[in-house]
């Protein structure tokens, strides 16, 4: 069955780095693009990133562009999402999900805080 | 920019009709998304293409489209449908953006 299986989060302080990563499986993954999507603690989803199923093309919402970036191992069937200069409001549960929205993993928590 | 806007909450009495609209000018030319989120838990796609349902999915839960606005209609709500519902589009740059979500409270 399709999976996807966030892991990477942790607490960080501000100005700091982390890296998430989703692992898939189930389904043939170089074939699909791929969402990052948030959501603040008590808050609403926020769309984050996207990136097309070679790679080939990314986008970002406005307020990360600069500071994260999307990737993609299609060899170990692993997205990526690298994190930089990260600030409080990026606290959030980071999910990623198949291109259509349709398969979502649980979520991993990122907490940005000295 | 692009946004999305639906009612901070819906509440309706069990078996009643509940329906949560999503405003946003980007519905004019991309359809969207509906999205069910209990608490603890990732979302879960109910509805996509503006009024199509995944397998799985309960027939209660229907979508349309006028406009700039989208509606997700719930036919004899039951308990068990208590959720935040968001909507979702794509936008023409190649992003995506979600409303602010709807409490649905059936009581």
């Amino acid at each position: 069955q399709v999976q996807v299986v966030e892991s990477g989060g942790g607490v960080v302080q501000p100005g700091r780095s982390l890296r998430l990563s989703c692992a898939a499986s189930g389904f043939t993954f170089s074939h699909y693009g791929m969402h990052w999507v948030r959501q603040a603690p008590g808050k609403g989803l926020e769309w984050v990133a996207f990136i097309e199923f070679d790679g080939g093309n990314k986008y970002y919402v406005e307020s990360v562009k600069g500071r994260f970036t999307i990737s993609r191992d299609n060899s170990k069937n692993t997205l990526y999402l690298q994190m930089n200069s990260l600030r409080g409001e990026d606290t959030a549960v980071y999910y990623c999900a198949r291109d259509q929205l349709d398969y979502w993993g649980q979520g991993t928590l990122v907490t940005v805080s000295s | 920019s692009y946004e999305l806007t639906q009612p901070s909450s819906v509440s309706v009495s069990p078996g009643q009709t509940a329906r949560i609209t999503c405003s946003g000018d980007v519905l004019a030319v991309k359809s969207a998304r509906w999205f069910q989120q209990k608490p603890g838990q990732a979302p879960v796609l109910m509805i996509y293409k503006d009024n199509e349902r995944p397998s799985g999915i309960p027939d209660r839960f229907s979508g349309s489209s006028s406009g700039t606005t989208v509606t997700l209609t719930i036919s004899g709500a039951q308990v068990e449908d208590e959720a935040d519902f968001y909507c979702y589009s794509a936008t023409d740059n190649n992003r995506g953006v979600f409303g602010g979500g709807t409490k649905l409270t059936v009581l």
